[in-house]
């Protein structure tokens, strides 16, 4: 298995630019999270998804959208990138009963906004 | 204590040393805690979880103890060795949510 995969793994933008970040996981899992981390600081939830067809917001969501069309894909777009938005974005996905059980993380994706 | 602004809070420790790591979490209604690791340029990864109903459990070289009295969790680790250099995250879960809440990290360096 592959288990959780992220693309890009680098990717630099202009102001005002978009782009989607996609998540890949192989396992099974119900739940799939969009977090940022930036420096000397904890995760930060921006959307999540608790099955196909459905998203939520998280802490930070605001410039973000997202979408869960497969079970398997969890897409994280930014319509027009700003560079407070430079971080490193991480994926994660989770068995259904998530409160019992880890979360599985992606290796990240490095976005810098020009 | 932790440090402000962009620093975390580093732990340094000589390699065969035992580590301890600390976390205070915020919430008493938390009932699940996670450890995870997270190695430099990579995704976190699970080492240990413990229920609200227990105050240790062991896994390989590490153990985690809860004392929810204090609202305190940390995470041993015995013997420590080189590659065990990462950030360590605490992550506290409320009985029926699905979201966990991360704390900032520590930063274990060990040297050789």
């Amino acid at each position: 298995n592959a288990g959780v995969t992220q693309t890009p793994k680098f990717r630099v933008l202009k102001t005002g630019q978009s782009m989607t970040l996609l998540c890949a996981q192989d396992m099974n899992h119900e739940y799939m999270y969009w977090y940022r981390q930036d420096p000397g600081m904890g995760l930060r939830l921006i959307h999540y998804s608790v099955g196909e067809g459905t998203t939520a917001k998280g802490e930070v969501p605001d410039g973000y959208n997202v979408s869960r069309l497969k079970k398997q894909n969890f897409l994280l777009g930014l319509e027009s990138a700003a560079p407070s938005q430079t971080s490193v974005y991480f994926c994660a996905s989770s068995y259904q009963l998530a409160t019992y059980n880890e979360q599985f993380f992606g290796p990240g994706t490095r976005l810098t906004v020009l | 204590g932790e440090s402000v602004g962009l620093h975390l809070p580093t732990l340094s420790v000589q390699e065969g040393d035992n580590s301890i790591i600390n976390c205070a979490y915020s919430n008493s209604a938390s009932d699940y805690f996670i450890w995870y690791k997270q190695e430099s340029g990579k995704g976190p990864q699970f080492i240990i979880d413990i229920r609200s109903n227990m105050d240790k459990r062991q896994g390989q070289r590490v153990t985690v103890l809860l004392n929810k009295t204090v609202k305190h969790l940390s995470l041993q680790i015995a013997a420590t060795q080189p590659g065990d250099s990462a950030v360590y995250f605490c992550a506290e879960n409320i009985g029926g949510s699905y979201i966990p809440t991360f704390g900032r990290g520590t930063s274990l360096i060990v040297h050789p």
